[in-house]
């Protein structure tokens, strides 16, 4: 089983802030299968990014995902007070592999 | 747009069985992976599996192997979750979820049910 180990756990920023959120992986995705979620209390994950790079429908273009390989990144370019929240990358390989990182949490300095 | 009803908040006893239901509308649903992702409090996202539903199969992540099925009934566009020999540490939201491409089991999701909360306790 692949392994996504988050970094950092906490991420303490003001509105307007750039934040960059990492993520690696214990083996290499050769497929690049890599995606990012939002989740904000109470609410059901969001689908930012998938296919490493490839913004999800209606997702703002201040978000952005790059990597490969191991290591993957999210940044969100300018942090809106709505995009303090827990971030989670998921790799997908072949079935039945899907994993999720731990998670890091994006919050108001 | 697909929409995704669950089935409403359940609370059982340890040892028990419950049953998901996971109701699709609004647009395509046989040919997209539909999997399954729970959140324990105060935890993660955590994999369970998931389905084609044109194609009935299922996979499951290692760690719920033969104690979860899953299933789906093209005639309701409805996908379910069976999970059985519940424990306290099974205590969470249960969601369903859209794959954002065609064909594959392994996935990213773009489309979430709202969540089910399963409660496991004497």
């Amino acid at each position: 089983e692949i392994v996504l180990t988050q970094s950092p756990g906490t991420l303490s920023l003001s509105p307007g802030e750039r934040a960059t959120l990492s993520c690696r992986a214990s083996l290499t995705l050769t497929t690049d299968y890599l995606a990012w979620y939002q989740v904000r209390p109470g609410q059901a994950p969001r689908l930012l990014i998938y296919g490493s790079s490839r913004r999800a429908n209606g997702i703002p273009d201040r978000f952005s995902g790059s990597g490969s390989g191991t290591d993957f990144t999210l940044t969100i370019s300018r942090l809106d007070p709505e995009d303090f929240a827990v971030y989670y990358c998921q790799q997908y390989g072949r079935s039945p592999s899907v994993t999720f990182g731990g998670g890091t949490v994006v919050q108001i300095k | 747009q697909v929409q995704l009803v669950q089935s409403g908040a359940e609370v059982k006893n340890p040892g028990s069985s419950v049953k998901v239901s996971c109701k699709a509308s609004g647009g395509i649903f046989s040919s997209y992976a539909m999997g399954w992702v729970r959140q324990a409090p105060g935890h993660g996202l955590e994999w369970m599996g998931g389905i084609i539903p044109i194609f009935s199969t299922a996979d499951y992540a290692q760690k719920f192997q033969g104690r979860v099925t899953i299933s789906a009934d093209e005639s309701t566009s409805t996908v379910y979750m069976e999970l059985s020999s519940l424990r306290s540490d099974d205590t969470a939201v249960y969601y369903c979820a859209r794959a954002v491409l065609t064909g594959d089991l392994s996935n990213a999701f773009d489309i979430w049910g709202q969540g089910t909360m399963v409660t496991v306790s004497a």
